[in-house]
């Protein structure tokens, strides 16, 4: 079974950075793609990275680049996300999703980060 | 950057009746090469993430109740509910999975009554 377990939220500061984690397991790590998608607190789904199986290929949005760096470690099944130069409009559950059939196939039950003074 | 739109925002009915719901896209998402259509449909339940439904406009993933029918090409697409359960109480979005950056439809927001 798939299975996704994000970590690594809270609260920050404006201007603040953070780190948010995603364990995998259930499946072959390093052959999937994955992503990081966010959930606005009016319930807007957002997606703010992806990263290519073997890490080598990275993407994002226009309104994360330059803040925002996803990354993985495959020995680990784990997936990261670095956030910085963090804005109140960042706040929102954060998901880790995989790839297949689609872009984001299967999804984690989020972190939940903040971003208040 | 692709805009995905739904229809409506939200809407209420009774267990057993169909149910109907547009997302239109600002693009096409046919892509020529393999003439398959790159959009998906999820379902979230409160409290739970994102499920994925339908993907390629109309297959249904494993395991998703053939109740749920995913339909259209190129920028207009449908999700119908033949029958509506009382477990189908959820908001269900729409994704641009043809180009980055992928985009989501707002949602349409499902209540029984």
């Amino acid at each position: 079974e798939v299975q996704l377990v994000e970590s690594g939220g809270g609260l920050v500061k404006p201007g603040g950075s953070l780190k948010l984690s995603c364990a995998a397991s259930g499946f072959t790590f390093s052959s999937y793609a994955m992503s990081w998608v966010r959930q606005s607190p009016e319930k807007r789904l957002e997606w703010v990275a992806e990263i290519s199986s073997g890490g080598s290929y990275t993407y994002y949005p226009d309104t994360v680049t330059g803040r925002f760096t996803i990354s993985r470690d495959n020995a680990k099944n784990t997936l990261y996300l670095e956030m910085s130069s963090l804005r109140s409009e960042d706040t929102a559950m954060y998901y880790c999703a995989r790839g297949g059939v689609t872009t984001f196939a299967y999804w984690g039950q989020g972190t939940l980060v903040t971003v208040s003074a | 950057d692709i805009v995905m739109t739904q229809s409506p925002s939200s809407l209420s009915v009774s267990a057993g009746e169909k149910v109907t719901m547009s997302c239109k896209s600002s693009q096409s998402l046919l892509n020529s090469g393999n003439q398959k259509n790159y959009l998906a449909w999820y379902q979230q339940k409160p409290g739970q993430p994102p499920k994925l439904l339908i993907y390629g406009a109309s297959t249904r993933e494993s395991g998703v109740p053939d109740r749920f029918t995913g339909s259209g090409s190129g920028t207009d697409f449908t999700l119908t509910i033949s029958s509506v359960q009382a477990e189908d109480l959820a908001v269900y979005y729409c994704q641009n999975d043809h180009s980055y950056p992928f985009t989501f439809g707002s949602g349409t927001k499902l209540e029984i009554k």
